[in-house]
This record gives structure tokens, sequence and C-alpha cells, in this order.
């Protein structure tokens, strides 16, 4: 059976820390892995990764694949109140896109 | 470009009553996923249309819940008869056939079941 596993469940931060959320995962087929934000609606997608040790990143937010340990990390630095939400992890397991999500990270940063 | 449609935003019923729940992917978008995402945990997929057919319904509990893409355009997801344990959420999401793994997100309906 599939399995995303995300790590911390939930974590409060001061604003201006960094986090570091963590997704291991075991799938038969793996197609890529990716990252949504989930604040009180739809998820918005973050970014999406296939190949191991390519750091992609989008301003304070950056994310890395390790493909022979099965997992990755989503850093988020210099935190803001607006980064509060519940960070979604998901990975691709064939061809039409069917994703195996974890239980989600809820991030909460403090003023 | 617009994006995913869905109605109701919020549904109460009481249980063993019927819902419906209508989506409306973004144009050119052939595939179509329904969610379900329970307080506390991450979105899971309950059926996957590829135009107007089905790819994967594994995980749809057929004897309560049924969808339909006549069209391959928009999609209804109906639950006959509810149970308190289908209060969640429920997502629709879209993909276009050239973006191999981004989906796209509607805003759910919120169903309770009391």
């Amino acid at each position: 059976e599939d399995k995303v596993v995300q790590s911390p469940l939930s974590l409060v931060v001061h604003e201006g820390d960094t986090v570091t959320l963590n997704c291991s995962y075991e799938v038969t087929n793996f197609r890529s892995l990716l990252w949504y934000k989930q604040e009180k609606k739809a998820p918005t997608f973050l970014f999406m990764l296939t190949s191991s040790g390519i750091e992609k990143k989008s301003g304070r937010l950056s994310s890395i694949l390790d493909k022979k340990e099965l997992f990755s990390i989503l850093n988020i630095t210099a935190t803001q109140t607006g980064d509060s939400a519940v960070y979604l992890c998901a990975v691709a397991t064939d061809s039409w896109g069917k994703f195996q999500f974890g239980a989600g990270t809820q991030v909460v940063v403090t003023p | 470009e617009a994006g995913v449609a869905q109605s109701p935003r919020y549904k109460i019923i009481e249980k063993r009553q019927s819902v419906a729940f209508w989506c409306n992917p973004i144009s050119g978008h052939a595939t179509l996923y329904w969610y379900q995402q329970i307080l506390g945990q991450g979105p899971k997929l309950l059926i996957q249309f590829q135009n107007n057919g089905v790819v994967d319904d594994s995980q749809l509990p057929k004897d309560r819940f049924s969808a339909e893409r006549l069209k391959g355009v928009d999609s209804t997801l109906k639950i006959q008869p509810a149970k308190l344990e289908d209060s969640a959420v429920y997502l629709c999401a879209s993909r276009a056939p050239e973006r191999a793994g981004e989906q796209f997100f509607g805003p759910g309906t919120r169903l309770t079941v009391l």
C-alpha cells in the first residue's frame, strides 16, 4: 500500500524563524512529488520535484528531493504570519496523475 | 484563466439523506478528480475521470457514492444515503493534458452530516 508520511504534524514558530517540513514516502511507482499550501480553502501549488538533489526555489520557500532515501523537505525562511497554513505533500504514482497525499503539517507563525 | 468552480460551498444534511456536488473544471482540462478530505487528514482520491471515462474509482464507496462526467466537462458527485462519517470537505481538481503533475483545486464543498 502506498504511503506518504509528513512530519511534524504541527508546529508553532515566531515570525522570522526558519521551518523545515519533512515528507517521506513508500510507493510502488514514483512519478513526482508535489508540495501544496492549504489555507482555509483549496490547496495551492508550490513545487513539483522529479529529480534528486535539484533544489527548487520560490522566494523564501525552497524544496529538495532525495529519491534514494525517499524523502523531500520544504524549507521556509524568514517566516511571516501569512505563511500560516497546512502544507501538504503529494506523490504522483501513475501517468494519469493519481496522487497519494500525506496528512499535512500545520504551521502557525506568531507575530 | 478561470479556476475550478464548485457548488455548493457548504451543505448540512441529516444522515440517510441524499446530496449532490457539482464541479466545473478549468476549460480544456481533460482530467478531473474528486477528493474527500476529512478534518485533520490529507485529501483522499475518490474518483478520476479522463474526459468522460473513469480512470480510477478504486477508493469510491460504490454502495453509496456515484459520480458522472457525461459530456467530459463538468461533473457531479452524489452520496445516497449519507452517513455521519461522510462529513468532510469534497474537493474537485483538474489537470491540463500537457502538465504532467500539477492539479488545480476548486474551493471545495464542506459537508456536515447530522
